[in-house]
């Protein structure tokens, strides 16, 4: 079955632009999460959705950086003013709601890098 | 969130059992203990979860002593293919399914032929 997907797979931008990342979660999984991964490093927690609403946004670094998930299904990443500090390797990922355990299904990521 | 320590990399002949141990001293009574998988250039995989005992499934086995302040990730016979950094990952799962969970730098393990 399809699995958690994310595009793009690559993003190259210019420091001081705004950027977009999406993420398709698996079908009915309800539970959203995304993450940031620096080279060498585990994967950082920036925020996660139940349902619609964002139920912990507590690892998002700065107001620079806003998610959406307006329906419950797909979620986008927005970081505006874009920092060279911002490039690492953006990580969605979605889950059963309680009840049927939390394991984790990953995307793939979208490397983005800030010239 | 409780903090885990493991060792940074490790290195294991093909054919051979691996070992993988984790500190989590101050793990709590609502924490499950989950362990995660990552190939270069791709998002982390979940290969097991338990919260005392023992829990194995298809890929390893996850050992959890009383006290659980610690755990141990076995992979029987790893091959070449296994090479890969694994994370230990503690976190709350009650609730309403949530696990917000923190991932630490992770084992790398290089599996040598």
């Amino acid at each position: 079955g399809a699995g958690v997907s994310q595009t793009p797979s690559n993003k190259v931008t210019e420091k001081g632009k705004y950027v977009e990342l999406r993420c398709d979660p698996i079908s009915g999984h309800t539970a959203l999460y995304w993450y940031r991964q620096s080279l060498g490093q585990g994967p950082e927690f920036l925020i996660y959705f139940q349902g619609t609403g964002a139920a912990d946004d507590s690892g998002l670094p700065n107001d620079r950086f806003f998610a959406v998930r307006p329906e419950g299904s797909v979620s986008t990443l927005k970081i505006q003013r874009t920092e060279r500090g911002d490039s690492a390797v953006y990580l969605c990922a979605s889950s059963w709601a309680s009840g049927r355990g939390s394991e984790q299904f990953f995307g793939p990521g979208t490397r983005l890098t800030v010239l | 969130l409780a903090k885990t320590t493991q060792p940074i990399s490790m290195d294991s002949y093909e054919g051979q059992e691996v070992n993988i141990t984790c500190s989590h001293n101050n793990i709590a009574t609502n924490d499950y203990i989950t362990w995660y998988q990552q190939f270069p250039s791709q998002g982390p995989r979940f290969i097991i979860q338990g919260y005392k005992t023992k829990v194995t499934n298809e890929v390893a086995s996850l050992f959890i002593p009383a006290d659980r302040k610690s755990s141990t990730l076995s992979l029987p016979r790893v091959s070449l293919s296994d090479t890969a950094v694994y994370y230990c990952l503690v976190g709350d799962m009650t609730s309403g399914g949530y696990q917000k969970v923190t991932f630490g730098i992770g084992t790398k393990l290089q599996v040598i032929p």
